[in-house]
């Protein structure tokens, strides 16, 4: 299985802060990454596909790169509803996997 | 606009079968482009992939739970469904399904379909417990 190492595991920022949050899978996996928020009690929610693709709807302030093994996702300017959980998910081969997850805390 | 909604038991005694039903709406669960995923989260954890089957109703499975899992279509009411075997504590967790899309993007002259969880249903927490 190819594994998906995020860091770091938690993150405390404020309202109006850059803040980046990378993902390293454990082989090369090209762009097939995705980026994913979750809310306490809610259902992940996709925000970034292919590595750098921005989903419809998701505020231009989400910004995904990098390829291979190494990838970011960034957020430029923090608003109150982006802290939440963050998670990226490799689909280069089957079986899927995540990351361990980011939480990100206001500070 | 496409929906999902989990059901199923709630409560599940040790080594019994975890049946769980997600009802699609907003769409039909034959049009071109949609697969049909399982994905599973336990409390206060991590997310794990199940399962997926495709359109043609071909499957694939976790190899950690492959042999415990079952996913099926049911078309004529709009359906699919995760039966899980021989369940313990370890499968306490909350279920969700989810659509598996190909989204396709473009970037510095390569262009990538990537299979993406794209929407998602409420979740339905199963506990196992005696």
């Amino acid at each position: 299985d190819i594994q998906m190492t995020q860091s770091p595991p938690s993150l405390s920022a404020s309202v109006g802060d850059n803040v980046t949050i990378t993902c390293r899978a454990s082989q090369g996996i090209s762009s097939y990454l995705n980026w994913y928020q979750q809310h306490p009690g809610k259902a992940p929610n996709l925000l970034i596909y292919a590595a750098s693709g921005l989903q419809s709807g998701v505020p231009s302030r989400f910004s995904g790169g990098g390829s291979g093994t190494d990838f970011t996702l960034s957020i430029n300017g923090l608003q109150p509803e982006d802290f939440a959980t963050y998670y990226c998910q490799q689909s280069f081969t089957v079986p899927f996997t995540f990351g361990q997850g980011t939480r990100l805390e206001i500070k | 606009q496409l929906q999902l909604q989990e059901s199923g038991s709630g409560l599940v005694k040790p080594s019994q079968t975890l049946s769980l039903t997600c009802s699609v709406s907003g769409d039909s669960i034959s049009s071109p482009g949609y697969s049909w995923t399982w994905i599973r989260q336990p409390p206060g954890k991590g997310l794990e992939w199940i399962a997926y089957i495709y359109q043609s109703g071909s499957t694939q499975y976790n190899p950690s739970l492959e042999s415990r899992i079952t996913v099926s279509v049911d078309r004529s009411k709009n359906q699919f469904s995760l039966q899980l075997s021989s369940v313990t504590a370890a499968d306490t967790a909350i279920y969700y399904c989810a659509s598996l899309e190909s989204l396709r993007h473009c970037r510095g002259g390569n262009c990538y379909s990537v299979d993406s969880f794209h929407i998602w249903g409420q979740g339905t927490l199963v506990a196992v417990s005696s």
